[in-house]
This record gives C-alpha cells, sequence and structure tokens, in this order.
C-alpha cells in the first residue's frame, strides 16, 4: 500500500524560503516510471503542479515558477523535499505530494493529505 | 498558454447521467487524467489516459477524448459523487501538465 504524508512548517513572511518534506512508503525510485510530484491548492481555487522528481533523477518544474523551485530526494529516507524561495502571500495554499506514474503526461494516482501552508507580509 | 476550460458547475438528480466537459485545442492529442476532491478531502484519481479507471473507482466513472473536448461521465450519480473534478493535461508549448479549473458537481 502506497502512502505519502507531507510535513513542514505551516506558517512562514515574505522573502523566507519554505522547504517541505514528503515521506512516503509502499514503493521505491527503482522501479522504472515512478515518480513524485508537488502540487498546491490555494483556499478556494484550482490545483498547479508545481513539479515531479521522476525515477532516473529528472525534474520538470512548472515553468512561472521555475527559477524558485528546487525538488531532491533522499532514497535512503523513503523522502523527498520541496524548496520554494522568496515567498509572498499569493504562495498561500495546500501542498501535496503525490505519487506519479509514468513520465510525460504523469498521472498521480495516490495523494497525501495535504499541508496548509499560510505566508504572512 | 494553453487554455483549458470546464463549466464552474453542474447539477444532477440521483439515477441520472452526469457528463462534465473537459475543453482545449485540440485536446484529443493529449492523455486527460480526471480527480475527484470532495470538501477538506485531496484529490483522487478516477480516470487516467483518458479512459482508464484505477482499481476501487465503480465502473460508474468513465471517460472519452474527442476532438477539442474531453468528456468524464458519471452513471447513476449518487449523492457521494458530489465534489468538485478536475481534467489534468500536457501542456506541449510549456512542457508541463496543467489542470482545469474545476466542474463543481452538486447533486439534487
Amino acid at each position: 500500500q502506497i502512502t505519502l504524508k507531507e510535513s513542514g512548517p505551516t506558517q512562514l513572511k515574505s522573502t523566507q524560503t519554505l522547504t517541505l518534506t514528503c515521506t512516503f512508503s509502499g514503493f521505491s525510485f527503482d522501479i522504472s516510471g515512478v515518480g513524485v510530484g508537488w502540487i498546491r491548492q490555494p483556499p478556494g481555487k484550482s490545483l498547479e503542479l508545481l513539479g515531479i522528481i521522476y525515477w532516473d533523477d529528472v525534474k520538470r518544474y512548472s515553468p512561472p515558477l521555475n527559477n524558485r523551485l528546487a525538488i531532491t530526494r533522499d532514497s535512503s529516507k523513503n523522502q523527498v523535499v520541496l524548496t520554494m524561495a522568496n515567498v509572498a502571500p499569493v504562495d498561500t495554499a495546500t501542498y501535496y505530494c503525490a505519487h506519479a506514474e509514468a513520465s510525460g503526461p504523469s498521472f498521480l494516482d495516490v495523494w497525501g493529505q495535504g499541508i496548509l501552508v499560510t505566508v504572512s507580509s | 498558454s494553453y487554455v483549458v476550460t470546464q463549466p464552474p458547475s453542474v447539477s444532477v438528480a440521483p439515477g441520472e447521467t452526469a457528463r462534465l466537459t473537459c475543453g482545449g485545442d485540440n485536446i484529443s492529442s493529449d492523455s486527460v487524467h480526471w480527480y475527484q476532491q470532495k470538501p477538506g478531502r485531496a484529490p483522487v484519481l478516477v480516470i487516467y489516459f483518458d479512459t482508464d479507471r484505477p482499481s476501487g473507482i465503480p465502473e460508474r466513472f468513465s471517460g472519452s477524448n474527442s476532438g477539442n473536448t474531453a468528456t468524464l461521465t458519471i452513471s447513476r450519480v449518487e449523492a457521494g459523487d458530489e465534489a468538485d473534478y478536475y481534467c489534468q493535461l500536457w501542456d506541449s508549448g510549456r512542457d508541463h501538465q496543467v489542470f482545469g479549473p474545476g466542474t463543481k458537481v452538486t447533486v439534487l
């Protein structure tokens, strides 16, 4: 059974760096086609895919946020870390990590519970 | 950038069929995935690669993709189907995946 869980700060101030950790179980990056994605959802709004890291360490980022994001993994700890620099109140959202299948048009078949991050000015 | 459209809301009576659309230029050339999200919960994948259904998802959920419109069909709608539904597809212009704005399904 695949599970994922997000952890990290729930409150930040503008210009700070957000670091979130996704701890997963039930799969590994040894399997071709596997990835972990980060998605966010501002209150009352739609979903936004931030990026995905794949089994071969390829990373795909949202073009508008590419210069602020970094996704890394620690396979020994079954963790994936999202770093977002220079946050602002518009970055207030629930952040999810999810198990991704297939490269290219990946689908996200198992999601974490999400963590609400609030950014104040 | 690629423009994805979904109707903001759809209302349907129990037992009827709901058809949720996801529009985009030549969307049939992309693979579309669909997610269901209930209030306060994480999204759940209900359809992937246009028509495939994950294990555990009822057969009442089906998908299609043709021309400029992908469709999620929910047959014999139940009260528990009330949720927001999002489509996801590949924006080849930006080499990234995007979500539609979502459709809120209300069961009357």
